[in-house]
């Protein structure tokens, strides 16, 4: 089965810290996914990356940046942490960009910004 | 750009009851993938069903079946026989070819016994 795991269940930290959330997937899939979900707004894609080093912006990037240096690992960075970025995170993976592969989750990261 | 809409917000159905949840959505593309996914109580998103944009064809799995019409741009969900597990928020996602996913904003399910 895949696995997709994220460092932090839960997670507390402070305005205008920088904010490390890291995910890691072990089935060599090529790409991986940052979205954060809030109540009655569903799921709303961050970033995505189909390759090492390779990354797209979502529908909501601002105040986010990613990182992807090896293939396992995808991680979200808030560069400045703001209250309005309290929030649950989830990482996803899949196989290959064009094609019907489903994403694995993570069990999620719940942020929450003082 | 591309959306998806889950009109429904809020389901509730007694346990064995048929439930459809419906899922519109809105594309230029012309190759694009649709899913639904079931997020239980416990959190963890888990992948349900599948369909391309050249396959109208509609299919049951088990309890689960789908209809797709591209005519409708319509990829509706539909749960036979309800059971309690079922209670979860089900999500209905797109994906273009470039590997852009956008979801709808979920349908919460309640079974009850």
């Amino acid at each position: 089965d895949v696995k997709v795991t994220q460092s932090s269940r839960y997670l507390v930290k402070r305005t205008g810290e920088k904010v490390f959330l890291e995910c890691v997937q072990d089935m060599d899939h090529e790409n991986m996914f940052w979205y954060r979900q809030d109540p009655g707004l569903g799921l709303r894609l961050i970033y995505f990356s189909y390759d090492v080093k390779m990354k797209e912006k979502g529908d909501i990037p601002e105040g986010y940046s990613v990182s992807r240096e090896k293939k396992e690992r995808f991680s979200l960075i808030l560069e400045s942490a703001s209250t309005n970025q309290t929030s649950m995170y989830l990482c996803a993976s899949s196989l290959l960009t064009g094609d019907n592969q489903p994403q694995h989750f993570g069990d999620g990261t719940r942020l929450s910004i003082l | 750009a591309q959306k998806v809409t889950q009109a429904q917000t809020e389901i509730s159905v007694v346990e064995k009851e048929d439930v459809t949840l419906d899922c519109v959505y809105e594309t230029r593309d012309t190759t694009y993938y649709l899913f639904w996914y079931k997020q239980p109580p416990s959190g963890e998103l888990v992948f349900l069903i599948r369909r391309n944009s050249f396959d109208e064809q509609n299919e049951i799995s088990g309890r689960y079946s789908w209809n797709f019409q591209k005519s409708t741009s319509s990829f509706n969900f539909t749960i036979t026989a309800s059971q309690v597990v079922d209670s979860a928020v089900y999500f209905c996602a797109l994906r273009n070819n470039a590997g852009k996913s956008t979801f709808g904003d979920g349908t919460t399910l309640t079974v009850k016994p």
